[in-house]
């Protein structure tokens, strides 16, 4: 297995534009969920889905952010529009189970950087 | 509401040689989890070590090793002779057992292993 994949690895753009960051699970996960890393707050969940339904979305940060999970083999996390105070290291992580025997697996994120 | 704090925000050891990392948390639940993830430059968040609350013997992943204290709800991570690819964040993290949550981390140790 390729692991969970994310993509774009770096995306830079400029405040007030649409962002799209995307994930693929790893097949067979149930599991998935989006993690945002800053220095100020280091690892905060922004939410987390349970067979594509969001089950816990109390993490977003406010109304710019929305997270779409429209099969069990991808997910999108879009901020519209962005700012600069969103600039951070996003990442997604899947799992089989709320609690496997092996921790999430981590993608390798997505670099944002708004200018 | 949980908390992980990692009291040593960076960390140097010569190669060859032991180190521990500290993790103390804090939470009034009795059955939980804890782990430690790495996080080397490439950004990929790895699964060092997990330990279950209700185990009392401590989990051991060849040169890793915790040192789980749960009355003082501290979780150190031990690294025996240390090598050059330990050079990475260390994460320690914290998940209920129950049917809602994920994984709350903690700010994370930057350690440096040095030739």
């Amino acid at each position: 297995d390729a692991g969970v994949i994310q993509s774009p690895r770096h995306e830079v753009t400029e405040m007030g534009q649409e962002v799209t960051l995307r994930c693929k699970p790893i097949s067979g996960h149930d599991y998935l969920f989006w993690y945002r890393q800053t220095m100020m707050r280091g690892l905060e969940l922004l939410i987390y889905f349970n067979n594509n339904v969001p089950i816990d979305d109390s993490g977003m940060p406010e109304d710019r952010f929305s997270a779409k999970m429209p099969n069990a083999s991808f997910s999108t996390l879009k901020i519209q529009p962005s700012e600069p105070r969103d600039s951070a290291v996003y990442f997604c992580a899947s799992s089989f189970g709320r609690i496997p025997n092996y921790g999430y697996t981590f993608g390798s994120g997505t670099r944002l950087t708004v200018v | 509401a949980q908390t992980v704090t990692q009291s040593q925000p960076e960390m140097s050891v010569q190669e060859a040689e032991t180190v521990t990392l500290s993790c103390t948390y804090d939470t009034s639940e009795s059955n939980y989890y804890l782990f430690w993830y790495k996080q080397p430059p490439s950004r990929q968040m790895i699964l060092v070590i997990r330990q279950e609350a209700y185990k009392q013997q401590n989990a051991t992943e060849n040169r890793f090793s915790v040192n789980f204290q749960k009355a003082a709800k501290s979780f150190s991570l031990k690294i025996s002779d240390s090598q050059l690819g330990d050079t990475a964040m260390y994460f320690c993290a914290f998940m209920r057992s129950g049917s809602q949550g994920n994984l709350i981390f903690g700010k994370g140790t930057k350690l440096s292993v040095k030739p």
